[in-house]
């Protein structure tokens, strides 16, 4: 059965960075691209961007350039997005999530991720 | 970028009423994929390249359409049915996903 872990809430001030990780199990990522999805309180899903964890190419939405950075671990087959320069703006829950042949089949359960002073 | 347009953006449907939530593109596109999202929890694939319900989906969901226009249609809303759904297009980047429907039961 394949699984997707992501880490606990987090609570970032502004100006801050957060990195939150997705553990894949019974699924090796080197095999699959990693996409990361957000939702704003009360509104739809956003795409973020993909890493490509057999070689760590990765593609941002436009907007998400300079706030996410991407990477994942092979070895423990495991992807991270990093939020960095926190705004209030950010605060949202975020998904990891499986990519095949254009659609999303697998999900982590999601983050919530609180931007406060 | 492809803008995907869900309409309604919220309905309420009685048990055993026939539903259909519509998701226009503004390119044409391969394929549409379709999720249900219920309150608290991620979203969960229900129908994937148009018309191929998802593992555990129930016969009663069906997608159809081509090039701009898709739909999702419930033959016989089921109280559990109630959830946003959400259509979502991967044939150019970047993914981009509709605005969503809300489907209440009456």
């Amino acid at each position: 059965e394949v699984q997707l872990q992501q880490s606990g809430a987090e609570l970032g001030k502004p100006g801050t960075s957060v990195k939150l990780s997705c553990k894949v199990s019974g699924y090796n990522i080197r095999n699959t691209y990693m996409h990361w999805v957000n939702q704003r309180p009360g509104k739809g899903l956003e795409w973020i961007g993909r890493i490509d964890p057999a070689n760590g190419n990765t593609i941002y939405a436009e907007k998400f350039k300079s706030k996410a950075t991407l990477t994942a671990d092979t070895s423990s087959n495991t992807a991270y997005m990093q939020l960095s320069q926190l705004k209030s703006d950010d605060t949202a829950i975020y998904f990891c999530t499986l990519y095949n042949r254009g659609y999303f089949d697998y999900w982590g359960q999601g983050v919530m991720v609180t931007v406060s002073s | 970028e492809i803008v995907l347009t869900q309409s309604p953006t919220t309905m309420a449907a009685s048990p055993g009423e026939k539903v259909t939530l519509t998701c226009r593109a503004s390119s044409s596109v391969s394929y549409m994929h379709w999720y249900q999202q219920r309150s608290g929890t991620s979203p969960k694939l229900w129908i994937y390249e148009t018309s191929k319900l998802a593992s555990g989906v129930p016969n009663r969901f069906s997608g159809s359409g081509s090039g701009t226009s898709y739909s999702l249609t419930i033959n016989s809303m089921e109280t559990e049915d109630a959830a946003t759904y959400y259509c979502q297009q991967g044939s150019s980047y970047p993914p981009t996903f509709g605005s969503g429907t809300k489907l209440e039961i009456k």
